[in-house]
């Protein structure tokens, strides 16, 4: 089955850590998206990749790194400069061929700062 | 600005019956889409319907439409005979011209189906 894998589900972690939430996708899509939500809120972008090595900040870049080696990858790690990491996030792909008019999301992962 | 505006928090709709969530948008861009989302209490987020601003018909994919009022920059989503199973969050989102990577959501709006 094509789809988006998010691991892990739950995530803790201590404060002053760094953690890396994992996204893999295996529907040939260039771009690749990572969103925060925060409870009783919308998304909001953190950074996204149109092309293999190649990313860009969205409007919370600021505490978060991402690399992307693969088409298929997308990791996203939450360092100790981010402020107020507990939030659930999601991780989508999207594909040039329908002129990114559809993003499909991956089931999340809910971090949890200690 | 916010780019996207979700006014109702909360909606309660019976059973079998029509629901309108409201949205609106703000751009300057004569190019733009605009996508409706449900999130069930799970977490993962499903595409419901998409409507182009150059689309001269309203979106529609089975019990979803979207009620698309370009002057009044609206795009808001009808589902028709609701069900159980459609009660859940609600997100409107918008993206806008040349930018194909970004998109924009609104805070949501969370829908109970009574039975």
């Amino acid at each position: 089955d094509g789809g988006i894998t998010q691991s892990p589900k739950y995530l803790f972690r201590k404060e002053g850590q760094n953690v890396t939430l994992s996204c893999e996708q295996n529907l040939n899509h260039d771009a690749m998206y990572w969103y925060r939500q925060d409870p009783g809120q919308g998304l909001r972008l953190i950074y996204y990749s149109q092309i293999v090595n190649d990313f860009q900040k969205g409007d919370i870049a600021e505490g978060y790194s991402v690399s992307r080696e693969k088409k298929e990858s997308f990791p996203l790690t939450v360092t100790s400069a981010q402020k107020n990491p507990t939030a659930f996030y999601l991780c989508a792909s999207g594909n040039s061929g329908t002129g990114y008019n559809e993003q499909f999301f991956g089931p999340g992962t809910r971090l949890t700062v200690l | 600005a916010q780019k996207i505006t979700q006014t109702q928090p909360g909606m309660f709709v019976q059973e079998k019956e029509a629901v309108t969530l409201d949205c609106t948008y703000d751009t300057s861009d004569p190019s733009y889409g605009l996508f409706w989302y449900k999130q069930p209490s799970s977490g993962e987020m499903i595409f419901l319907i998409y409507q182009g601003s150059y689309d001269q018909q309203n979106a529609t994919e089975g019990r979803y439409s979207l009620n698309f009022q370009k002057a009044r920059k609206s795009a808001n989503l009808v589902i028709s005979a609701s069900q159980l199973g459609d009660s859940a969050m609600y997100f409107c989102a918008m993206r806008e011209g040349n930018n194909f990577n970004k998109f924009y959501f609104g805070s949501g709006t969370k829908l109970n189906v009574k039975p």
